[in-house]
């Protein structure tokens, strides 16, 4: 069965420094990848997704995810971390069936300080 | 272009009460999903469309139904709510299978 797990609940990060969010799949086959985020009282936003390809994917509000084969991972990142990206990330992968159903992880709080 | 709105935003049920979600999307995608967000767990897929007139059980379908008579709408139908079926929930529509999902504000519902 498919999988994504975010073992971290929580990423605290001061403004400016370097974050990552991270994430890790179980999936048979290629798998289709995805990171939304999700503000206060709002729905889930695209950030980015890996289909094939070149494993840096660059995506919006500077934000970007590596895809490691090797480690099952697909972590997110951003050099320098703004107060305002405080929200809730959730990492998710495309079920197998052809119907763009999609597996998320329970969601990691992103929390930059200023 | 509004994308994907739902209606109402919050909705208070008593036990026993049935209700409507709405959801309708205006960027004529033939896939349609209803997810319910409940804290610490993530997004869990209810329902499902591949377009008008077909529907499909997610990973957790019970208590609740669904219909696509039109490419625009999917309504959730929740018959008999029940204290679990407190939560947030999600519409969202997507043009291909493997293409982004856009998801609507939500609707928080709480059964009391």
């Amino acid at each position: 069965a498919q999988s994504v797990a975010q073992p971290e609940d929580q990423v605290n990060v001061a403004e400016g420094n370097p974050l990552t969010v991270k994430c890790t799949y179980s999936v048979s086959g290629n798998p289709y990848l995805f990171w939304y985020v999700q503000y206060p009282n709002r729905g889930l936003q695209f950030l980015l997704k890996y289909i094939t390809g070149d494993n840096l994917v660059k995506g919006s509000y500077g934000f970007e995810a590596e895809f490691n084969k090797s480690q099952t991972s697909f972590h997110l990142k951003k050099p320098s971390a703004l107060v305002s990206d405080s929200a809730l990330y959730f990492c998710a992968v495309r079920d197998l069936s052809n119907t763009g159903k999609l597996i998320f992880g329970q969601g990691t709080t992103l929390q930059v300080k200023p | 272009n509004a994308g994907v709105t739902q209606t109402p935003k919050f909705r208070i049920l008593k036990i026993g009460q049935s209700m409507t979600l709405q959801c309708t999307q205006d960027m004529n995608h033939n896939y349609m999903y209803w997810y319910r967000q409940d804290p610490g767990m993530g997004l869990k897929l209810i329902y499902y469309s591949v377009g008008a007139g077909i529907t499909d059980k997610g990973e957790v379908p019970n208590g609740y139904n669904v219909s696509r008579s039109t490419t625009e709408d999917f309504p959730l139908r929740l018959e008999l709510a029940a204290p679990s079926q407190t939560s947030v929930y999600f519409c969202a529509s997507s043009d291909l299978a493997a293409d982004t999902q856009y998801f609507g504000p939500g609707t928080r519902l709480t059964v009391l």
